[in-house]
């Protein structure tokens, strides 16, 4: 089975801009997280969706969100980026029974 | 509330000794646990974990951590380290809740193997 792909794995953007990140989780499964990971903060959970509601959201601000599709492909969108917003993006996916997590290899976001 | 604790934050280790790196929580409900390994510029990539039955549980490249509920601890350990294990390593907790699962990660351990 193919894993979690993210795309890009690289994003350069300047202050002001907004940004939208990809993650196709393993074929099945139904559940898709985002953490933001910053060097300062570490792994921060940022939203969670299954079957295309979120279920359960993170401390950030509305600038952060995201939708799930019917294939449970997931979108994260950051609007008026800021630098602190500079950070790896990792996306996550379980099965139903919600037990692992399995990640994908991550988006860098520059912001300049 | 959950927390995670990596005692560590740095490990530095000569290549073929063993490491041991630690990671207790504390919940008051019942846990599942994870450790997870992380390289330069990557993703988190799934060491081993702990769900229910043995308290020692076998992961990939030669890993193993044992769960001990008493001392709500769960550590990492390998008998001989590699250079190629040099990498940082995340103890996570995931626990059911209404609104379905919730992981909490620690800070993380930076394992740094010599030659």
């Amino acid at each position: 089975k193919a894993g979690v792909t993210q795309t890009p794995r690289y994003l350069i953007k300047t202050r002001g801009q907004q940004v939208t990140l990809s993650c196709s989780p393993i074929s099945g499964h139904r559940s898709v997280s985002w953490y933001q990971q910053t060097p300062g903060q570490g792994l921060q959970f940022l939203f969670e969706y299954f079957s295309e509601t979120q279920r359960n959201k993170g401390n950030f601000p509305g600038r952060f969100s995201g939708r799930q599709f019917s294939n449970s492909r997931s979108e994260m969108n950051v609007s008026t980026l800021e630098l602190g917003d500079s950070a790896l993006y990792l996306c996550a996916s379980s099965s139903t029974s919600g037990d692992t997590q399995y990640f994908g290899p991550g988006t860098r976001l520059t912001v300049l | 509330a959950q927390s995670v604790t990596q005692l560590d934050s740095q490990v530095p280790v000569f290549e073929e000794a063993p490491v041991e790196l630690r990671c207790n929580y504390s919940s008051s409900v019942s846990v599942y646990l994870f450790w997870y390994v992380q390289y330069p510029n990557q993703g988190l990539q799934l060491l081993l974990k702990y769900l229910s039955g043995s308290t020692l549980v076998k992961g990939i490249n030669g890993f193993e951590a044992e769960f001990n509920k008493s001392q709500t601890s769960f550590h990492l350990r390998k008998p001989s380290v590699h250079i190629s294990d040099t990498a940082e390593y995340f103890c996570a907790v995931r626990v059911r809740g209404t609104g379905g699962f919730k992981t909490i990660f620690g800070a993380g351990t930076r394992l740094f193997v010599k030659a």
